[in-house]
C-alpha cells in the first residue's frame, strides 16, 4: 500500500494478557517509530529503529514493551502482562532519514479490562 | 529536552472565520517545528514545517512563523472551512538532531457551516 499499515486497529484483552500490534512502513522507508497516544493527550514517543536495529528505545515505559523490526521493514509492538494503564491508541510512523517528516498509520487502539 | 506548549481547545468557529492555534516551545538551540494534522478517522499527517528562525511554512492555506524572540510558532489561517476540522499537534525534537518528536497535547477544531 502507499501508507503506513496498521493492524489490528482495534484490540481489546483482559489484563494480564500479551499483545502483538503490527506497523508496516511506507516502502524504503528506514526509520521507522513507535508512540502511543492516550485520549487528549499528544503522541508519547516510545521506540525507534533505524533499519533493523533500535536505535532510541528510551520512551518504553518498563520492560513488559518490547518491539522488534527484524527484516528491517514490518515492526511488531509487544506488550507483556498487559495493565489496564496500558490502553490507548499505538501509532506506528516511517520516514527516510533525517527529513523529520513522519507519515503515521491510523493506529490501533488498545483496550485493556 | 526541548518541549512544546500547546493552546487548549477545543476550538470551535464559523466557516470564514480567522484561526489562531498558539503554540510556544523551549528549545536548546534552533531546531525544526511541525504542525502535524489529524482528520477524522485518519492517521497524523505533516501540516507544515519551518527548519530555521523566521522562516514561514504553508500548507493548505495555513501558515506559522518560527519566531526566537517569542519561542512561539502559532498556527493561523485567513478563513477557515469546515474541511478544517481537525485535531492539531505542535511538535520539535526532543533534543537537537534527534529524530524523536515531542508533541503538544493537540487542540480539537471544529468548524460549524
Amino acid at each position: 500500500g502507499a501508507g503506513v499499515s496498521q493492524t489490528p486497529s482495534n484490540k481489546v484483552t483482559e489484563k494480564g494478557k500479551y499483545v502483538e500490534l503490527r506497523c508496516d512502513p511506507i516502502s524504503g522507508h528506514t526509520a521507522l517509530y513507535w508512540y502511543r497516544q492516550s485520549l487528549g493527550q499528544g503522541p508519547e514517543f516510545l521506540i525507534y529503529f533505524q533499519g533493523t536495529g533500535a536505535a532510541d528505545d528510551s520512551g518504553l515505559p518498563n520492560d513488559r514493551f518490547f518491539a522488534v523490526r527484524p527484516e528491517g521493514s514490518v515492526s511488531t509492538l509487544k506488550i507483556q502482562r498487559t495493565e489496564r494503564g496500558d490502553s490507548a491508541v499505538y501509532l506506528c510512523a516511517s520516514s527516510f532519514v533525517a527529513t523529520g517528516e513522519l507519515f503515521f498509520g491510523e493506529g490501533s487502539r488498545l483496550t485493556v479490562l | 529536552g526541548n518541549s512544546v506548549t500547546q493552546m487548549e481547545g477545543p476550538v470551535t468557529l464559523s466557516e470564514e472565520a480567522f484561526l489562531t492555534i498558539n503554540c510556544t516551545y523551549t528549545a536548546t538551540g534552533y531546531p525544526s517545528l511541525f504542525w502535524y494534522v489529524q482528520y477524522p478517522g485518519e492517521g497524523l499527517q505533516l501540516l507544515l514545517k519551518a527548519t530555521k528562525a523566521d522562516d514561514k511554512g504553508s500548507n493548505k492555506g495555513f501558515e506559522a512563523t518560527y519566531r526566537k524572540e517569542t519561542t512561539s510558532f502559532h498556527l493561523e489561517k485567513g478563513s477557515v472551512q469546515v474541511s478544517d476540522s481537525a485535531v492539531y499537534f505542535c511538535a520539535l525534537p526532543l533534543i537537537q538532531g534527534a529524530q524523536k518528536l515531542v508533541f503538544g497535547q493537540g487542540t480539537r477544531l471544529t468548524i460549524n457551516p
